[in-house]
């Protein structure tokens, strides 16, 4: 199985600062397609997750451009130009390469 | 509106059988890949299992292989996640997603998982 690892598991962030989380993933998410096979969810407390990028880097319908995707083969970045309050919860990266699909253990957006 | 809707999560004994449901509405049901995912309480998300647009084709986490089966009825707009041999361990929220593949056309297009049930709880306990 993929293992994926974040980082960092806790993460306090200011309004209006920039965030950045890490995905590591033990084998490269490279499709033969071309496309990279990792998305990213955030878990608001008490809610159903959401899915905020897909592929690597395509935005999901509604999310914020403040939110971005990037990386390749085993290393993947999330990122939040400007960190609103709405913001706080557990983001969660999954490959989506191969059967069984593996999460990341999350980590917690806080807001200072 | 897009939406999902599961039903069917209750406090059952170990070794007993359950039977989730996922009611689709507001999107063609039988275009899309549907997935289950779990929450055991306070961890992480686990993924569970998913089944092809036309049910041929289903996968599931060494976990519960074996135990579980997962079906769709196409024509109710109905994904099922039928439980059995239940264990403490599989106590947690249930979640159904649309996705991550979608059929348009003769193509297959992964779309991440990107509408999500709001869970259905079931807790394993004697």
């Amino acid at each position: 199985d993929i293992v994926m690892t974040q980082s960092p598991l806790s993460l306090p962030v200011t309004p209006g600062e920039p965030a950045s989380i890490s995905c590591k993933s033990s084998q490269r998410l490279l499709h033969s397609n071309g496309l990279h096979y990792l998305d990213w969810y955030l878990q608001k407390a008490g809610q159903s997750p959401q899915l905020l990028i897909y592929l690597g880097s395509h935005r999901a319908s509604g999310v914020p451009d403040r939110f971005s995707g990037s990386g390749s083969g085993t290393n993947f970045t999330l990122k939040i130009s400007r960190v609103e309050a709405d913001d706080a919860g557990v983001y969660y990266c999954m490959q989506g390469l191969q059967i069984p699909r593996t999460f990341g253990h999350g980590t917690k957006v806080e807001i200072k | 509106e897009v939406q999902l809707l599961e039903s069917g999560g209750d406090l059952v004994q170990p070794g007993g059988s359950l039977r989730l449901s996922c009611a689709a509405s507001g999107f063609t049901f039988g275009n899309c890949g549907m997935t289950w995912v779990r929450q055991a309480p306070g961890l992480g998300l686990e993924w569970v299992s998913v089944i092809s647009d036309d049910g041929t084709t289903t996968y599931f986490a060494d976990s519960v292989r074996g135990r579980f089966s997962i079906s769709r009825d196409n024509s109710n707009n109905t994904l099922y996640l039928q439980m059995s041999s239940l264990r403490a361990e599989d106590t947690g929220v249930y979640y159904c997603a649309r996705g991550p593949v979608e059929k348009v056309g003769d193509n297959h297009n992964y779309n991440g998982m990107d509408v999500w049930g709001q869970g259905t709880t079931v807790t394993v306990s004697s």
